[in-house]
């Protein structure tokens, strides 16, 4: 069975503050996406990863995928009160199908 | 582009009734997977169809099934409702390949009462 593990699993910041999210497996995943998703709506894709080291920038949002492709991070910069939601990494797998193994998700409060 | 549309948000139904639950992709996209999302278990993989196949099956019992239409629409259903199905049931629309990019509908809220 393939796990992710995210950290922390809460985080309350003040407005400015930067923050990393980390994703962490022992299996190896073809890809790995991260969401946010708001109280009582579906997840919203942020990003796609798919290659061992593969940085990714969003505007104040930066994804790197581990080198074996078993990990995963998320830094935001500046953090502002919109970043506030559930950050959930998901791990792309599954021959001849299409399946994702989300994280337990992180819990980000930032505070003005 | 229309994204996914999930139908209805909200349900309320006894425990030992079936529900059913709609899910239209977006065009073009002909995998549709379904999760249940709960504040102790978090996002869980129930099933994943494409072209009307289903492809893959998470760990749920039979209780839980579903369907796939020519159109790509599908349908989950829940027969004999337990107290512990009560969640946000969310379907996941893409083109259904390996890396493919998955968009979430809203979700569907389940109470089991």
């Amino acid at each position: 069975t393939q796990l992710l593990e995210q950290s922390p699993q809460f985080l309350s910041i003040q407005e400015g503050e930067n923050l990393t999210v980390y994703c962490n497996s022992s299996s190896v995943f073809s890809s790995l996406q991260w969401y946010r998703q708001e109280p009582g709506e579906g997840p919203v894709l942020l990003v796609t990863v798919v290659t061992g080291g593969e940085v990714k920038k969003l505007k104040r949002l930066t994804f790197q995928f581990g080198d074996a492709r078993k990990d995963s991070s998320l830094h935001i910069t500046a953090a502002q009160p919109g970043d506030t939601g559930l950050y959930l990494c998901a791990g792309g797998s599954g021959a001849g199908s299409y399946q994702l193994t989300f994280g337990k998700g992180t819990k980000l409060s930032v505070i003005p | 582009k229309a994204g996914v549309t999930q139908t209805p948000r909200y349900l309320i139904k006894t425990r030992g009734q079936q529900v059913t639950l709609s899910c239209s992709p977006i065009s073009g996209h002909r995998s549709v997977s379904w999760y249940q999302q709960t504040p102790g278990q978090g996002l869980q993989f129930l099933f994943e169809y494409f072209s009307e196949t289903q492809r893959n099956k998470g760990n749920f019992p039979g209780r839980f099934s579903g369907r796939q239409f020519s159109n790509s629409r599908s349908e989950m259903n829940v027969s004999t409702l337990e107290l512990g199905d009560s969640a946000l049931y969310l379907c996941a629309s893409s083109r259904g390949g390996l890396n493919t990019e998955a968009f979430f509908g809203q979700g569907t809220r389940l109470t089991v009462v």
